[in-house]
């Protein structure tokens, strides 16, 4: 079975651009999470999306939105970007919402903003 | 002061040896302890999972959770080679979707 898949694996944007990144999780799985990993850091938590709403935000701008599809897969949008967006952007998929449900990684994204 | 935190390393150890990794954190809230392995290049891979206080063991690796000290352990028996990565630890409350995780230590084990 494939695990959570992201596109595209790197990306380099210039400062001000607009970004979107993929995400696809796994069979079944009706949640995405969304984390900004930067170089040294643990992950940090953007957005919880659970059967296509919203279920959690971040402490993140408004230029980082996000939504999810009737398939479950996800996008994340970064707009304005900043030299400090530069990270890693983990998903993350899960069966469900609650504590019970453990969380699995795709290998993210990197986002390098120059 | 972070909620959660983690010595960065790195932890250079040899093969065989005892690898013994930390986290500390100050909210109370939290409730489910989590150890994440991530190699370079790659999302974190769940190693452990544990509900409140109390030891878990899986194979190689047991988990230990103080909620009196707010501490939290990872222990990795007969190290090896491939277990060289960076160890992260996450917590969540009761409530929050949220993960929050430490800053990572990052483990070499040489031969």
């Amino acid at each position: 079975d494939a695990g959570v898949t992201q596109s595209p694996t790197h990306l380099i944007k210039t400062r001000g651009q607009q970004v979107t990144l993929r995400c696809s999780p796994i069979s079944g799985h009706k949640s995405v999470s969304w984390y900004q990993q930067v170089l040294g850091q643990g992950p940090q938590f953007i957005f919880q999306y659970y059967e296509k709403e919203e279920r959690g935000r971040g402490n993140f701008p408004d230029r980082f939105s996000a939504r999810q599809f009737p398939n479950y897969s996800s996008e994340l949008n970064v707009n304005a970007l900043l030299l400090g967006d530069s990270a890693l952007y983990l998903c993350a998929s899960s069966a469900g919402q609650g504590v019970n449900y453990g969380y699995t990684f795709g290998s993210g994204t990197r986002l390098t903003v120059v | 002061q972070k909620e959660v935190e983690q010595d960065p390393g790195p932890l250079s150890v040899p093969e065989g040896a005892i690898v013994s990794l930390n986290c500390t954190y100050s909210n109370s809230a939290f409730q489910y302890f989590m150890w994440y392995r991530q190699y370079s290049r790659k999302g974190p891979e769940l190693l452990m999972y544990t509900y409140s206080s109390g030891n878990k063991e899986d194979g190689r690796f047991t988990a230990q959770v103080d909620k009196s000290s707010k501490y939290i352990s990872l222990f990795i028996r007969d190290s090896q080679p491939s277990d060289s990565a960076t160890y992260l630890c996450a917590m969540r409350t009761g409530t929050a979707s949220k993960l929050t995780f430490g800053t990572g230590t990052r483990l070499q084990v040489t031969l």
